[in-house]
């Protein structure tokens, strides 16, 4: 089975400009998560979705951040402007709700590089 | 609200050293704890996880018992080897449809040959 897939999985980019990091999640799991990973902050929840509607964007820095889930199978995280501070590794990550497992799976990240 | 919270890192060990990292949560009622792994350059993967009071999950030759009277979840492993070079994450999360893990700040390891 594919795991979560990432895209892209390097993005080196100048500030001001838009980026946008996409997610498809294991077929059949129907919760998609946006992590962030930094050294100084470590693991940020950004936004979770349920049956591709937001639930908690929360952890969304600011109004400089989207996310979208148009389908089951597809999710978008865009940055615009972006920012030097944005530099990080983005995680999507999706789970089967009601599961008792409790398990997240995780894709490879995407790693961001604002200049 | 919840909150996990890890031995500082990094921790550096020789081949077929005894592991343990230390994790203690705070939470109502009565979570599921989680260890995940994340090797380098790869998302987190989970290693193992327990869903009650004394509950030991297990996977890997790792090892974490769930004990609610001292509110922790310790990793452990008896011997170590260069391969489990990592960083590893505690977690906690509560039952119900809309699934969310708290993590802990994450313990990086490092073993030597």
């Amino acid at each position: 089975d594919a795991g979560v897939i990432q895209s892209p999985r390097h993005e080196v980019t100048e500030m001001g400009q838009e980026v946008t990091l996409r997610c498809k999640p294991i077929s059949g799991h129907n919760s998609l998560f946006w992590y962030r990973q930094t050294m100084m902050r470590g693991l940020e929840l950004l936004i979770y979705f349920n049956n591709n509607v937001p639930i908690d964007d929360s952890g969304m820095p600011e109004d400089r951040f989207s996310a979208k889930m148009p389908n089951a199978s597809f999710s978008t995280l865009k940055i615009q402007p972006s920012e030097p501070r944005d530099s990080a590794v983005y995680f999507c990550a999706s789970a089967l709700s009601g599961s008792l497992s409790g398990e997240l799976f995780f894709g490879e990240g995407s790693r961001l590089t604002v200049l | 609200g919840d909150s996990v919270t890890q031995m500082e890192g990094p921790v550096t060990l020789s081949e077929e050293a005894f592991l343990t990292i230390n994790c203690t949560y705070t939470a109502t009622g009565y979570p599921s704890l989680f260890w995940y792994v994340q090797y380098p350059g790869e998302g987190l993967q989970l290693l193992l996880k327990a869903t009650k009071a004394d509950d030991k999950g297990s996977n890997k030759g790792f090892e974490a018992t769930y004990r609610k009277e001292t509110t922790s979840f310790h990793l452990e492993k008896g011997s170590v080897q260069v391969s489990d070079s990592a960083v590893y994450f505690c977690a906690l999360s509560h039952s119900g449809s809309a699934r969310q893990l708290t993590f802990g700040s994450g313990t990086q390891l490092t073993v030597l040959p």
